[in-house]
């Protein structure tokens, strides 16, 4: 099975509206770690996010925030208020022990973000 | 403060030669990873160092991918002979020590073999 799972390969959003992508992770292990990153299309792999699976509260990174539904295995992404700047691949990815070795991350394919004006 | 480093940013190169992509990362991380990223097999992790040693190499495709990392500033990762099925971005990254530190990526270095 795969361990971080985007179904969205694509997605549209209009200018200033909320956004949601979608990723599921699947791991045996209690603790693990889910980060988001963003690839613009000059390249570069930029941190947005953090959830620890211990963590009660969902995280919250100025216009990022996290939906963390632990139970379901889910971790979206939330932008809120898009702005054309947030066009972009978004990759979510997972550490945890099972991985082999728990500094290592396992990435989804991505989902890539257009905003509409 | 300064993030990861990589050189050079854009590679061409024929079929055969030798090709070394360099790595400087963020001062006092521990951890120090290559990447490669393709169309076709997404972000995979090729090597990863802790204090410089090589923890854990199984992703590495085969015996022309070699990488090493002399002291805590520098980090090469050659191809030895290169060719055309290994074009892609290579990206080197960083991070603490800690479930919670994320990866810091360097800007990554597009390499094409002709």
């Amino acid at each position: 099975a795969q361990k971080i799972t985007q179904t969205q390969p694509g997605m549209f959003v209009q200018e200033k509206e909320a956004v949601t992508l979608d990723c599921t992770y699947d791991t045996s292990d209690q603790s693990y770690g889910l980060f988001w990153y963003k690839q613009p299309s000059s390249g570069e792999m930029i941190f947005l996010i953090y959830q620890g699976s211990y963590d009660e509260q969902n995280a919250t990174e100025g216009r990022y925030s996290l939906n963390f539904q632990k139970a379901r295995k889910s971790a979206n992404l939330v932008i809120s208020a898009s702005q054309l700047g947030d066009s972009a691949m978004y990759f979510c990815a997972m550490r945890d022990f099972s991985s082999g070795g728990y500094q290592k991350v396992t990435f989804g394919t991505g989902t890539k973000l257009q905003v509409i004006p | 403060d300064a993030g990861v480093i990589q050189s050079p940013r854009h590679e061409v190169t024929e079929m055969g030669q030798e090709v070394t992509l360099r790595c400087k990362p963020i001062s006092g991380h521990d951890y120090l990873f290559w990447y490669r990223q393709t169309m076709m097999r997404g972000l995979e992790l090729l090597i990863y160092f802790n204090n410089n040693v090589p923890i854990d190499d199984s992703g590495m495709p085969e015996d022309r991918f070699s990488a090493k990392m002399p002291n805590a500033s520098f980090s090469t990762l050659k191809i030895q002979p290169s060719e055309p099925r290994d074009s892609a971005v290579y990206f080197c990254a960083s991070s603490l020590i800690g479930t919670d530190q994320p990866q810091h990526f360097g800007d990554g270095t597009r390499l094409s073999i002709l």
